[in-house]
């Protein structure tokens, strides 16, 4: 079974500066997808980005940025020029790649403060 | 093009009492999947339905719980008999097609209260 791992509950950032936020996982896959979702507190889930592991080329949308390291299964998320509206959890997700899998396995999240 | 809609948002119930949840998938959207969220916990698969069809449901208690996606209408998930531990978040999410990794978009959720 696949495992997800947030070693940092929580952060704290300044608005305007950059913050890295950690993820680990285990599996004996080689074909997955990985996932940042965020979860402001409206409790609303919204995908922040997603990344293939067949792509060597890390993601990036706008202002977030992925660090994907297959062989250290590794995908950190780095927000740059943090704003306050960027404050929330953040989870990191994982799905097996191929036929029928369809299930998210998400790690416990880390809970991102950015501070005026 | 709306998103994924969940209602209720709140809902509270007393110890015994019947919780029905509904999700309404994207538009265009045909796989929903529900999954739960306890305090301070990440959130943990429960099921996977197509339309009038159970795919997966190895996620879900055996007992009180149930999930339906009818040809017409919401996909419901149903929990009989609550009690305290079933107070929870409970998402939705949907998809156009499944398998490759598609992106699962998820509802706001609905927060499950019991007393």
């Amino acid at each position: 079974a696949q495992t997800v791992t947030q070693s940092q509950p929580e952060m704290s950032v300044q608005e305007a500066e950059t913050v890295t936020l950690s993820c680990t996982y285990d599996t004996s896959e080689n074909n997955y997808y990985l996932f940042w979702y965020k979860q402001p507190p409206s409790r609303q889930m919204i995908l922040v980005i997603r990344q293939e592991a067949y792509k060597q080329q890390n993601a990036t949308e706008n202002r977030f940025s992925v660090n994907f390291q297959k062989a250290a299964k590794s995908f950190s998320l780095k927000i740059s020029d943090s704003q306050l509206g960027d404050t929330a959890m953040y989870f990191c997700a994982f799905m097996k790649s191929g036929g029928s899998n369809y299930k998210l396995t998400f790690g416990k999240g880390t809970l991102l403060t950015v501070n005026p | 093009n709306a998103g994924v809609m969940q209602n209720p948002r709140h809902l509270v119930r007393r110890r015994g009492q019947e919780a029905r949840l509904r999700c309404s998938p994207m538009k265009g959207h045909s796989h929903v999947y529900w999954y739960r969220q306890l305090p301070e916990e990440g959130l943990k698969f429960m099921v996977y339905l197509q339309k009038e069809n159970i795919i997966d449901e190895s996620g879900m208690p055996k007992e009180r719980f149930s999930a339906e996606f009818p040809k017409e209408g919401p996909s419901i998930l149903r929990i009989q008999q609550v009690v305290r531990g079933d107070s929870a978040a409970y998402f939705c999410a949907s998809s156009p097609q499944t398998g490759a990794g598609d992106t699962q978009y998820f509802g706001p959720g609905t927060r499950l209260t019991v007393l």
